[in-house]
């Protein structure tokens, strides 16, 4: 079973809409969430951390289910400039994955005008 | 503010040549980790290294593959007898820590064996 999984989408949204991704993980004992956003051909850059009391930033909100091990991104308002790949991450805790990042394949999204 | 610098951006090799990519951290970060992205894959990681040390290798292919992070200097990724397989997207990324440490990635270079 993979570390992360996401569904790789593509979402294909208009602008104004409100989209949502979902991701699961298999280590229960890991600590810390994320999600990058990458587009095409760029590295992946930090969207925001997820904390197990939820967290928001702008139109942007993240939600961590510990005991579910999921964890969703919602989009709201969307814009053009969401167009992109969004990855969910999460962090070795524990002896040789110490600070590794495990990745998903990442969500497509495209916002059309 | 320099971020993390990878070069070179793109690099074409024949299949038996080797590769070198290389990597220098943000300013003040002492961690480093390759990662290595496919087409159409997620990022898998390859090594973590600190200054002079090697932490976690077990991503990275044991044969053709090495990694260093010399006192001076960039981290080297180096993969020896290049097969059209090691095309990629290489990125590293930096942080000040471990746990809970944001990584922040590099541009990346693109690797195209011929």
């Amino acid at each position: 079973r993979k570390e992360v999984e996401q569904d790789p989408g593509p979402f294909n949204v208009p602008e104004g809409a409100t989209v949502a991704f979902n991701c699961t993980y298999s280590n229960s004992a890991s600590q810390s969430f994320f999600w990058y956003r990458q587009d095409c051909r760029k590295e992946p850059k930090l969207l925001m951390s997820v904390y197990s009391s939820g967290n928001e930033d702008g139109r942007f909100t993240a939600q961590l289910n510990r005991a579910s091990q999921y964890i969703s991104l919602l989009i709201r308002d969307s814009k053009l400039s969401d167009s992109a790949t969004y990855l969910c991450v999460v962090i070795g805790s524990r002896g040789s994955t110490l600070g590794r990042l495990y990745f998903g394949r990442g969500t497509q999204l495209t916002v059309w005008p | 503010n320099a971020g993390v610098m990878q070069n070179p951006r793109h690099l074409v090799r024949r299949r038996g040549q080797e590769a070198r990519l290389r990597c220098s951290p943000m300013k003040g970060h002492s961690h480093v980790y390759w990662y290595r992205q496919l087409p159409e894959e997620g990022l898998k990681f390859m090594v973590y290294l600190q200054k002079e040390n090697i932490i976690d290798e077990s991503g990275m292919p044991k044969e053709r593959f090495s990694a260093e992070f010399p006192k001076e200097g960039p981290s080297i990724l180096r993969i020896q007898q290049v097969v059209r397989g090691d095309s990629a997207a290489y990125f590293c990324a930096s942080s000040a820590g471990v746990v809970q440490e944001t990584q922040y990635f590099g541009p990346g270079t693109r690797l195209l064996v011929l």
